[in-house]
């Protein structure tokens, strides 16, 4: 159980386009979810957190015009890059935190999505 | 400020061998911490917790409050080990905070 998907998992596109990229909980409810951002062999950087029905949560230095997130149900986050440029190809990956129980906080990720903007 | 380091980026070892990944980590408070490791062309996955004290794929991990330190260490290192690992912790907001990674490579 507890599975993350996205989609696509592989996106070109060209400079100026916009770019949307899915999160789903699969099997379980998720009120959070978070996106990162991960440079080739760099660590995950957090660009924002988003909760179900409400505003996503920037963190500084992300431009929130620039990266669209809507949370619109408890299954779905959605990510978009708007007006694309080269220096936003990187591999973007989502998570969904599982509320309580057990497995409480405990982040499930999603396999990554890789942009890459010509 | 919460922040997790990872000192080493590469950590080869030979097969059999024990292996000792360092985490260090800056927190006010009880921390919450975590490994996660990620396989070649797979997800990031949880691979243990502190509050678990659990011991996964013969990883262990012990919380060192004094020196504010929480490594992973395996007594005997196999080839299906190799992987990048991170250490993270969940701060205030209930975010995570990654460390930048150790690549661990496990030889024959």
């Amino acid at each position: 159980g507890a599975v993350v998907s996205q989609h696509p998992s592989r996106v070109i596109c060209k400079s100026g386009t916009s770019v949307k990229i899915e999160c789903r909980s699969l099997d379980f409810q998720a009120t959070t979810m978070f996106w990162y951002r991960q440079f080739p062999k760099q660590s995950l950087m957090l660009m924002a957190t988003s909760n179900e029905g409400s505003k996503a949560t920037y963190e500084q230095g992300v431009e929130k015009d620039k990266f669209l997130i809507n949370h619109a149900s408890l299954t779905l986050s959605t990510l978009t890059v708007t007006s694309a440029h080269p220096e936003d190809s990187s591999f973007y990956i989502c998570s969904a935190r599982i509320a309580g129980g057990a497995r409480r906080n405990e982040q499930f990720f999603g396999p990554g999505t890789r942009l890459t903007v010509l | 400020a919460q922040r997790v380091t990872q000192p080493e980026k590469l950590l080869s070892v030979f097969k059999g061998a024990p292996v000792e990944l360092k985490c260090n980590y800056s927190y006010s408070g009880s921390p919450e911490l975590f490994w996660y490791v990620q396989y070649s062309r797979q997800r990031l996955q949880l691979l243990l917790r502190h509050i678990s004290r659990e011991s996964i794929k013969g990883f262990t991990a012990d919380l060192n409050k004094g020196e504010t330190s929480f490594h992973l260490k395996k007594p005997f290192a196999q080839e299906e080990d190799s992987a990048m690992y991170y250490c993270a912790l969940l701060d205030y907001g209930q975010n995570f905070v990654f460390g930048p990674g150790t690549r661990l490579s496990v030889l024959p």
